[in-house]
């Protein structure tokens, strides 16, 4: 089974709107953290925002924030007030066995290719 | 700037030969991790090296090898190229021990192009 599934292949916004970005995942872990990545045409991995399983507040980080959802298992990006640059793609990602040091693979989903236009 | 530093940036080279690909992690970093990025397979992990000590294998080929040096660089070594290696090779580090929420840093990737 898929650890972590993004279902929406593209996503078309246009600037100033909000945008969501899928993302459920697969565990049986009760520690595990979810990360969301930005990758511009350039190639870099950009990382965006963290949600720890433990944290009671969903996590924002200036028009980032993380809709999670721990009973249907999702955890969704919203941009707010998308920009030209936000085009890019996004991948969603998590670590399992948080309280585990030892180890934080991440594991990626597929991506969403989010186009913004003006 | 992730602060993590990947060197080459591109790299061209041909079936059979074998290339080196060096990552510095962020400062105070003891964890290095390196990734495949292919059209065809996505994001894979391949090892995870901490403070010089191997501690995980992924999908690594055994054409592959990697080490972590004292001054916690590492280099992935890729041998035996095949025209399905060429990939984005990613490097990340992380902090493992203290208050961290678990954040993996990238380097920008060193491309890899077999002809």
């Amino acid at each position: 089974a898929q650890k972590i599934t993004q279902t929406q292949p593209g996503m078309f916004v246009q600037e100033k709107e909000a945008v969501t970005l899928d993302c459920t995942y697969d565990t049986s872990d009760p520690s595990y953290g979810l990360f969301w990545y930005k990758q511009p045409s350039s190639g870099e991995m950009i990382f965006l925002i963290y949600q720890g399983s433990y944290d009671q507040q969903n996590a924002t980080e200036g028009r980032y924030s993380l809709n999670f959802q721990k009973a249907r298992k999702s955890a969704n990006l919203v941009i707010s007030a998308s920009q030209l640059g936000d085009s890019a793609m996004y991948f969603c990602a998590m670590r399992e066995g948080f309280m585990n040091t030892g180890f934080q693979k991440l594991v990626f989903g597929t991506g969403t290719r989010l186009l913004v236009s003006p | 700037d992730s602060g993590v530093t990947q060197t080459p940036k591109h790299l061209i080279t041909a079936t059979g030969q074998r290339v080196t690909l060096r990552c510095s992690p962020r400062s105070g970093d003891l964890s290095v991790y390196w990734y495949q990025q292919s059209l065809d397979q996505g994001l894979q992990f391949l090892i995870h090296y901490y403070n010089g000590e191997e501690r995980a294998k992924g999908n690594i080929l055994e054409r592959f090898s990697a080490q972590q040096f004292p001054d916690l660089h590492s280099e992935l070594n890729l041998s035996s190229l095949e025209l399905g290696d060429s990939a984005l090779y990613f490097c990340a580090s992380s902090v493992e021990w203290g208050p961290n929420t678990g954040e993996l840093f990238f380097g920008e990737g060193s491309r890899l192009t077999v002809l």
